[in-house]
């Protein structure tokens, strides 16, 4: 059971916009920044948005991130074949004094 | 090129030892906190805890705290991760990941070792 709640699974078709939720508390996204990441199949998580909306170099803006009190995310816009891949969501925890994480979205591209 | 490169995949019996290794370049190793986190089927990513190699400060999890022990060699920018006995539910995929320079982010992870324990 992840500390962060995210829903299993999301889809388009080529071109659409998916939105993917990660749901936390005070102690985790209610006071700390937001990552996310994204896993292609047998590879490294790879960071797609750090403190909650911000890109890293190469990362294209049709990926974007936002946060809303104890709640963020992801929104992947025009869909393209190669976004299939796993999606995590990631944020310290005050009480926990650790990372935590959801438990992951498969985006599947129609 | 920031890299973390990991030991290879490991098959080991209960009750053995191991250590995986985690070495980093492209960037000042001593300088930035390394993280490691297991990844099993089905429950997600787990934090297991920090080092910053150049103390070495080492933080851990409560809950695996006692169970590993996390350490770092800053003359050949490696950092490890150490089990003295194994158990079956030890099997998992393991990363290590550099904390970024504002603490914010895990910004970059290494490839995954594989560690297997099975009688």
């Amino acid at each position: 059971q992840s500390v962060l709640t995210q829903p299993p699974s999301a889809s388009g078709t080529p071109g659409q916009r998916v939105t993917i939720s990660c749901s936390g508390s005070s102690s985790n996204i209610g006071s700390n920044t937001v990552n996310w990441y994204q896993q292609l199949p047998g590879t490294a998580p790879k960071l797609l948005i750090y403190s909650n909306n911000q890109w890293p170099s190469g990362v294209p803006d049709r990926f974007s991130g936002s946060k809303s009190g104890t709640s963020a995310s992801l929104a992947i816009s025009g869909l393209q074949s190669e976004d299939e891949a796993d999606y995590y969501c990631a944020a310290w925890d005050d009480s926990l004094n650790g990372w935590v994480f959801g438990g992951g979205t498969k985006v599947t591209v129609l | 090129e920031v890299q973390l490169v990991q030991s290879g995949a490991e098959v080991k019996k209960p009750g053995e030892s191991l250590r995986i290794s985690c070495k980093g370049s492209g960037y000042t190793f001593t300088k930035y906190w390394i993280g490691w986190a297991r990844q099993m089927p089905g429950r997600g990513m787990e934090w297991m805890g920090i080092i910053y190699p150049s103390d070495p400060d080492t933080r851990y999890s409560p809950s695996f705290q006692g169970q590993v022990t996390i350490s770092a060699d800053k003359s050949i920018s490696t950092a490890y991760l150490q089990w003295s006995s194994l158990k079956a539910s030890d099997t998992g995929m393991y990363y290590c990941a550099r904390l970024d320079y504002g603490g914010d982010s895990l910004d970059y992870w290494g490839q995954g070792t594989l560690v297997t324990v099975s009688s």
